[in-house]
């Protein structure tokens, strides 16, 4: 079966830049998604299709997917970001997550 | 708008079997997959399946095959998730997601809990 690789945490400073890899074999010749969950809620959709943002995501999102690895990063980083996040892609017929990213802001 | 509410928290013993009805409204149901994701405790997320809505054509993960079958009511678009022989690592929260793209969950539901335990 099809494995995502994504770092366990990811610290960063409010207002740098955070960036979020999720790593597997020919990854960049699939399409990738990009979830978003805080504590107790359900998962929410920040990035689809390698780097399209859904209507309402903030413009510091984004996304990029080249030869193995995606990456997810968020510019201007504020503690509201702080979450887990996992990427998600697809192959034939089924789909895949990564082990998820916890982001700390401090 | 787009809402996805899911049935309640469930208990059950090993070996039984459980269904989780989710229940869409804002928007037409024919038109959408519904996908299924789970979330152990403590856990992250693990893709269970996809369903469309139009045709009830299936695309289940692998190791659920023969335990997990999902199906769609147009009549009330409701999706449902049956999972089979129960076994305490089945122990989650369990999603339900509209698709806009195939495998693309744009809504999600509330999640409901299954709880295996003897």
């Amino acid at each position: 079966s099809y494995e995502l690789a994504q770092p366990p945490s990811v610290s960063v400073s409010p207002g740098q830049t955070a960036a979020i890899t999720c790593s597997g074999d020919g990854l960049g010749h699939k399409s990738v998604c990009w979830y978003q969950q805080k504590p107790g809620q359900s998962p929410l959709l920040v990035i689809y299709q390698d780097f399209k943002r859904p209507s309402g995501i903030p413009e510091r999102f984004s996304g990029s997917n080249s030869g193995n690895t995606a990456t997810l990063a968020i510019s201007e980083t504020q503690t509201m970001d702080e979450a887990d996040f996992y990427c998600q892609a697809w192959d034939s017929s089924t789909a895949t997550f990564g082990g998820g990213t916890r982001l700390t802001v401090l | 708008q787009v809402q996805l509410v899911q049935s309640g928290a469930e208990v059950k013993k090993p070996g039984a079997s459980v269904k989780v009805s989710c229940k869409a409204s804002g928007y037409t149901f024919i038109n959408y997959g519904i996908s299924w994701v789970r979330q152990a405790p403590g856990q992250g997320l693990e893709w269970m399946g996809w369903i469309s809505a139009y045709k009830s054509d299936t695309n289940y993960a692998q190791k659920l095959q023969g335990r997990v079958t999902m199906t769609t009511d147009t009549s009330t678009s409701t999706a449902y998730m049956e999972l089979r022989s129960l076994r305490s690592d089945d122990t989650a929260v369990y999603y339900c997601a509209r698709d806009v793209f195939r495998f693309v969950s744009d809504y999600w539901g509330q999640g409901t809990l299954v709880t295996v335990s003897s």
